[in-house]
C-alpha cells in the first residue's frame, strides 16, 4: 500500500505570500501529525489531528499557521504572510491508533523556501 | 523538561564496527521511545522502539538499551555497514506527539 504522500515536494515563495501544503495519510490512519524540520535539526511538533479535530495544536508557532483536516483524511497546512524564518521541511506523519500501538509513519516532506 | 538531548552530533565508524548513539530526557511522563533513521531527502523511518518498562530491545543488528533511573537510552548498531550511513534521531512520546533529539549523522566507511 501507499505510504504518506505530501505535495508539493518543493515550494518556493516570496516573503509575505500565502502557501498551502498538502498531506495524504495512509488509508485508514485516524491520527495525523505535522512537524517542521529546520536544517540540521530534529523534527519539531506542530499539530496533531485525531479524526477531523485538532487534538493538540500547541506546536504552532503563531497565528499565521493553521491546519485543517475536514473529512478526517487529507490535511492542509496553511501559512499566511510567510517569513524567511518559515523556510524548513514540513513533515506529515500518520498513525493508526489501536491500543498502545501508535507508530508514526512519515511522508517525504515539503521543502518550503521563503525568499 | 520537554527536551531530548542527543549525542554525539556526528559519528564516523569503520565497517563492521559498533555505532553508539546516546539520548537523555527529563520528563518522566514520556511513555515510548523510538529511534528514527533518515536519509537525505526522505522522511524519518522508524527503526526500533522501546517502552520504559523494558531495559533492552534487540532487532537484528539494532539494540536499544534503556536506563529508566538515569533517564537515558541508547542505540547500538552492531556490525555497522556503509548502508547504515544516515542521520539517526531518538525521540520520546508525550501525549501522542514525538519530541525529537537533534540528530546524529552516522558515516560508515568501508
Amino acid at each position: 500500500g501507499a505510504g504518506v504522500s505530501q505535495t508539493p515536494s518543493n515550494k518556493v515563495t516570496e516573503k509575505g505570500k500565502y502557501v498551502e501544503l498538502r498531506c495524504d495519510p495512509i488509508s485508514g490512519h485516524t491520527a495525523l501529525y505535522w512537524y517542521r524540520q529546520s536544517l540540521g535539526q530534529g523534527p519539531e511538533f506542530l499539530i496533531y489531528f485525531q479524526g477531523t479535530g485538532a487534538a493538540d495544536d500547541s506546536g504552532l508557532p503563531n497565528d499565521r499557521f493553521f491546519a485543517v483536516r475536514p473529512e478526517g483524511s487529507v490535511s492542509t497546512l496553511k501559512i499566511q504572510r510567510t517569513e524567511r524564518g518559515d523556510s524548513a521541511v514540513y513533515l506529515c506523519a500518520s498513525s493508526f491508533r489501536q491500543g498502545t500501538s501508535n507508530e508514526q509513519f512519515f511522508g517525504p516532506g515539503t521543502r518550503l523556501t521563503v525568499l | 523538561q520537554q527536551q531530548v538531548k542527543q549525542s554525539p552530533q556526528s559519528l564516523i565508524v569503520q565497517k563492521g564496527g559498533i555505532s553508539i548513539i546516546n539520548c537523555a530526557y527529563e520528563n518522566t511522563a514520556f511513555d515510548y521511545f523510538p529511534w528514527y533513521q533518515q536519509f537525505p531527502g526522505k522522511g524519518p523511518a522508524l527503526l526500533i522502539a522501546i517502552r520504559p518498562d523494558v531495559s533492552e530491545k534487540k532487532e537484528g543488528r539494532f539494540t536499544i538499551s534503556f536506563n529508566k533511573s538515569a533517564k537515558q537510552f541508547s542505540l547500538h548498531i552492531m556490525d555497522s555497514q556503509p548502508g547504515d550511513s544516515a542521520t539517526y534521531f531518538c525521540a520520546a512520546r508525550s501525549t501522542d506527539k514525538l519530541i525529537f533529539g537533534t540528530g546524529t549523522r552516522l558515516q560508515v566507511f568501508p
